[in-house]
């Protein structure tokens, strides 16, 4: 079955410290990979995607992803964390063929919170 | 630029009343979506809308209607409302580009039906 996990509820990270948020995925074929942010009480922001292409995904904020077919995993990261990046995140994926099957696999979200 | 704007952020009903929840969006964009979102479940596509005068059903259609207005609104409408469709519902909309991903999120509507 197609799934898309985010192995960390919660990730804690001191500010100025790089920061990893994961994400693993079970889906045929080589798919497409997003990562969204959303700050409370609001809606979800997009932040960046791998299409193809080069394995190092540079996005909003300051925000990079590392895809790794190998591993299948899709992980977020930034070297150096704020305090304004705590927020709940969540990865997609989305099969590549699906033609017009705009269902995006989500994850079920990791909570980041960057201590001051 | 106010990008996507839903109508109304709360709102309580009960059980078997109707409402509709407005979405709409100011980036000429063609295709429009409605998720909802509950806890320990992710986010859940219910409908889309690739283009103005076709809508599509996602993953959890069963008790929602839309209706794709024109190429600014697309509305979600149910008809007898259940505790179970009590959730966070959130209309996205996006360009069509590679990938086909909602790019644009409006701010929610927080729903509860007693």
């Amino acid at each position: 079955a197609q799934s898309v996990a985010q192995p960390e509820d919660q990730v804690n990270v001191a500010e100025g410290n790089p920061l990893t948020v994961k994400c693993t995925y079970s889906v045929s074929g080589n798919p497409y990979l997003f990562w969204y942010v959303q700050y409370p009480n609001r809606g979800l922001q997009f932040l960046l995607k791998y299409i193809t292409g080069d394995n190092l995904v540079k996005g909003s904020y300051g925000f990079e992803a590392e895809f790794n077919k190998s591993q299948t995993s899709f992980h977020l990261k930034k070297p150096s964390a704020l305090v304004s990046d705590s927020a709940l995140y969540f990865c997609a994926v989305r099969e590549r063929n699906a033609g017009n099957n705009r269902k995006l696999i989500w994850g079920l979200g990791t909570s980041l919170a960057v201590n001051p | 630029n106010a990008g996507v704007t839903q109508t109304p952020k709360f709102q309580v009903l009960k059980t078997g009343q109707s409402m509709t929840l407005q979405c709409a969006q100011d980036m000429n964009h063609n295709s429009m979506y409605w998720y909802r979102q509950d806890p320990g479940m992710g986010l859940r596509l219910i409908y889309y809308s690739a283009s103005e005068g076709t809508t599509d059903k996602g993953e959890v259609p069963n008790g929602y209607n839309v209706s794709r207005l024109n190429k600014r609104e697309f509305s979600l409408r149910l008809e007898s409302a259940a505790p179970s469709q009590t959730s966070v519902y959130f209309c996205a909309s996006s360009e069509f580009r590679q990938g086909n991903q909602p790019q644009h999120f409006g701010d929610g509507t927080r729903l509860s039906i007693l």
